[in-house]
């Protein structure tokens, strides 16, 4: 089975802060995807990355950056976090062969930024 | 750009009830539809997956339709049990990305 491990599944952070969410995946997979989910609005992609050290944007990368230095860890990066990033944030990974293959999430991290 | 509505927001149904989630899309161009499970705190799990040449998918209890013409989904659950109570969320596959819907929240209750 495939494995997304998300380093922590609660965090609390202050404004301004420079925040570091991680994922990491066993499976090999080319792509790796970050989400935030807030209610009402569903799940909306900020940033993806189909290889190592490659980054595409998503709908909303405002005030967010990302770093793919392995081809298994994806790391999302809050610049100065404010209190409107505070969210649910999902990471996924599929494997690049096609556009048929399903994402795996793992379990989140729920951050809330005081 | 590709925008994906699921009825009813919330659904509750006694134990052994059948019953169908709907999902509904703008764009008709998408590769594939995928439905998920979420519990509640948790991360999504991939349920089904229908390629956009499918008309359905099934595992289990669970079979999914694909109308893409129409741009319309379901997910039928037959003898529902308490243990199906979640949220489900569907999600189309356009050239880049999942575009999801809001989901249903399901409860079954014994």
């Amino acid at each position: 089975d495939v494995k997304v491990t998300q380093s922590s599944r609660y965090l609390v952070k202050r404004t301004g802060e420079k925040v570091f969410l991680e994922c990491v995946q066993d499976m090999d997979h080319e792509n790796m995807f970050w989400y935030r989910q807030d209610p009402g609005l569903g799940l909306r992609l900020i940033y993806f990355s189909y290889d190592v050290k490659m980054k595409e944007k998503g709908d909303i990368p405002e005030g967010y950056s990302v770093s793919r230095e392995k081809k298994e860890r994806f790391s999302l990066i809050l610049e100065s976090a404010s209190t409107n990033q505070t969210s649910m944030y999902l990471c996924a990974s599929s494997t690049g062969t096609g556009v048929n293959q399903p994402q795996h999430f793992g379990d989140g991290t729920r951050l809330s930024i005081l | 750009k590709q925008e994906v509505t699921q009825i009813p927001a919330a659904l509750s149904v006694p134990e052994g009830e059948n019953l169908v989630l709907n999902c509904s899309f703008t764009d008709s161009a998408i590769y594939n539809l995928q439905w998920f499970r979420q519990d509640p705190g948790k991360g999504l799990t991939s349920l089904l997956l229908i390629q956009s040449s499918q008309r359905e998918q099934t595992s289990g209890r669970l079979n999914a339709s694909l109308d893409k013409s129409s741009g319309r989904s379901t997910l039928y659950i037959a003898a529902s049990q308490p243990g199906d109570s979640a949220t489900y969320l569907c999600a189309v596959r356009g050239f880049q990305k999942l575009v999801f819907g809001t989901g249903t929240r399901l409860l079954v209750s014994p």
